[in-house]
């Protein structure tokens, strides 16, 4: 069975610096997805990067970049810069590649406040 | 639509009663997914679906939860008889067919408070 395990249960970040989220998954497949998303206090899952197992190069999208290393099983995210728009939960999920029906797989959050 | 619609987004059940989540997946979507987010922030997958097929219903307590994905209708997550533990936010998601290159989308959310 697969599972994704966060280690940072808050982390905190002054505003404009940067910020490191963890994340160790386990599982026996080869091809797969790795996925952050935000949920700020609005509820609403915000996919914030993907990641897929085959690609060699770390996925970034603006101020946010990702360190997926596949042989030690660990996809962390980081965040540049931070804004107070930032502030959420953020969650690692893992989804095996072999059908868009396979369920993600969360870990079990991070929440990042930000100090201006 | 565009987006992921759950209705409604706060229900009040008292312990024993009934509750029924909805769900619109976004045109054009061929999988639908039921997450249960507790109040650890953990979530727990439920359920998913194909179109109108069930896909995956590992995670279901099949005491008391039952859902449906009918043609034309909004997609259904039911609690019979709801117990205190089954306080959580519980999120639908849906997805295209296609295995590669797809995201989950996901909607607002249904609170459930069993009191």
């Amino acid at each position: 069975a697969q599972t994704v395990t966060q280690s940072q249960p808050e982390m905190s970040v002054q505003e404009a610096e940067t910020v490191t989220l963890s994340c160790t998954y386990d599982t026996s497949e080869s091809d797969y997805y790795l996925f952050w998303y935000k949920q700020p206090p609005s509820r609403q899952m915000i996919l914030v990067i993907r990641q897929e197992a085959y690609k060699q190069q770390n996925a970034t999208e603006n101020r946010f970049s990702v360190n997926f290393q596949k042989a030690a099983k660990s996809f962390s995210l980081k965040i540049s810069d931070s804004q107070l728009g930032d502030a959420a939960m953020y969650f690692c999920a893992y989804r095996p590649v072999k059908a868009a029906g396979n369920k993600l797989t969360f870990g079990g959050g991070t929440r990042v406040l930000v100090k201006p | 639509g565009e987006e992921v619609a759950q209705t409604p987004k706060h229900l009040v059940r008292g312990e024993g009663q009934k509750a029924k989540l909805y769900c619109a997946p976004i045109k054009g979507h061929s999988y639908v997914f039921w997450y249960q987010q507790v109040l650890k922030n953990e979530f727990k997958f439920l359920i998913s679906f194909q179109n109108e097929n069930v896909f995956d219903e590992t995670g279901m307590p099949k005491e008391r939860f039952s859902a449906k994905c009918l043609p034309n209708s909004p997609c259904s997550l039911e609690i019979q008889a709801t117990k205190l533990e089954d306080s959580a936010v519980y999120f639908c998601a849906s997805s295209q067919f296609r295995a590669e290159n797809t995201e989950a989308f996901f909607g607002q959310g249904t609170r459930l408070t069993v009191v």
